[in-house]
This record gives structure tokens, C-alpha cells and sequence, in this order.
């Protein structure tokens, strides 16, 4: 059974740092491209970040550029998300998802539970 | 950017109505676009990829069709666990983006 599970957030005061962990299990992590996309309280679907199956292609949201930092290991099935300089309008929570390979569509076809993170003096 | 406009942003309907969501995209896609729904609290979870493609375990009463900007989610008969929250998502290129919702609540 596929799973993704976030760990990681929490309340941090604005400027502060937080890494969050998305550990999958139930398939070959190192095949597959994965995604961060996060949520704030009440609001839609915001896409963050991406990194291919072999780390070595990446992207970000403007929003977030500069300030986040994708990275896996394969080794461990393990995505992450450093944030650094963090703002109040970061407060969200964030979903690590799954993209289908051979879709035509590059979907997410699983997500994880989702982890809140909580920006605030 | 690629901005994707769903509509309506809500709806009330019945049990057993037919329902459509639209979502039309500001530049051309071609067919990288994915309908995913949510509800309160939950994960999205994927429904149609590729405007039309059923995702494995979703029921057929949903249906997805269009191309290039234009495209369409139909649930040709709304049951008691489709009232939620209905997304459409581009993939064509970075940044990926979302369209802002449609809720789908009981009349």
C-alpha cells in the first residue's frame, strides 16, 4: 500500500526555519517525481515545489523561491522541505504528493495526510 | 504563469442531479490537466487525468472532457459523498497551478 506521511510542522515565529519530512512506503520512491503543495486555513490548493525522481531537476513557486529547498533521498524514501525566512503568509498546511509517471498528464495520484505549519509571534 | 479559472466558485444541488464544473485556462494546456476533489480536512484525492481519464477506483458518474484552454468535470448523478470541494490542476508547465475551487454543497 502506498503511503506518504509529513511530519515536521508546527508554530514558528516569522523568520524562523522548519524542515518538513515526507516518508513514503509501498513503492519505488526513486522513480517518481515528487511535490509540495500546501494549503492555508479556509483557502484553495497552492502548488510549492517539485523535485525529480533523481534530485536533479527542481523548481519552485515564486512565492517561495529563494526562501524553500526541496531535496530527497532515496535512500531513506524521503522527501523534504526546508523553509527558511518565513513569513505569516506561509501558514498552511502542506501535503507532499505523488506525480504519475506515463499519464499524459503528470498528476498527483497520492498524497500524504498533510502537516500544518503555523507562522506566528 | 498559466492561471486557471474554475467556475462557478459554488453550487447547491440535489442528490442525483447533474452537475458540471468548468475550468478554463489562460493559455493553451493541451490535455495536462487533472480534476482532483477534497473534503473538509482530508488530502485532495485524484479523479480524471489527462481532461478525461477515470483514475483507477473512481466512480463513472464522473466524466471530464474539453481541450486546449476550455474543459469540463460532469457528475452525472451526485451521491451523498461527492459534496466537496472540486479542483483543476495544469501540468503543462512550472509553476503548476490550481484553480480556486468549486464547492459543491447539499441543496
Amino acid at each position: 500500500e502506498v503511503q506518504l506521511v509529513e511530519s515536521g510542522g508546527g508554530l514558528v515565529q516569522p523568520g524562523g526555519s522548519l524542515r518538513l519530512s515526507c516518508e513514503a512506503s509501498g513503492f519505488t520512491f526513486s522513480s517518481f517525481w515528487m511535490h509540495w503543495v500546501r494549503q492555508a486555513p479556509g483557502k484553495g490548493l497552492v502548488w510549492v515545489s517539485r523535485i525529480k525522481s533523481d534530485g536533479t531537476s527542481i523548481s519552485y513557486a515564486d512565492t517561495v523561491k529563494g526562501r524553500f529547498t526541496i531535496s530527497r533521498d532515496n535512500a531513506k524514501s524521503t522527501l523534504y522541505l526546508q523553509m527558511n525566512s518565513l513569513r505569516a503568509e506561509d501558514t498552511a498546511v502542506y501535503y507532499c504528493a505523488r506525480e504519475v509517471t506515463n499519464s499524459g498528464s503528470y498528476p498527483f495520484d497520492y498524497w500524504g495526510q498533510g502537516t500544518l505549519v503555523t507562522v506566528s509571534s | 504563469d498559466i492561471q486557471m479559472t474554475q467556475s462557478p466558485s459554488s453550487l447547491s444541488a440535489s442528490v442525483g442531479d447533474r452537475v458540471t464544473i468548468t475550468c478554463r485556462a489562460s493559455q493553451s494546456i493541451s490535455t495536462y490537466l487533472s480534476w482532483y476533489h477534497q473534503k473538509p480536512g482530508k488530502a485532495p484525492k485524484l479523479l480524471i487525468y489527462a481532461v478525461s481519464n477515470l483514475q483507477s477506483g473512481v466512480p463513472s458518474r464522473f466524466s471530464g472532457s474539453g481541450s486546449g484552454t476550455d474543459f469540463t468535470l460532469t457528475i452525472s448523478s451526485l451521491q451523498p459523498e461527492d459534496f466537496a470541494t472540486y479542483y483543476c490542476q495544469q501540468s503543462y508547465n512550472a509553476p503548476l497551478t490550481f484553480g480556486g475551487g468549486t464547492k459543491v454543497e447539499i441543496k
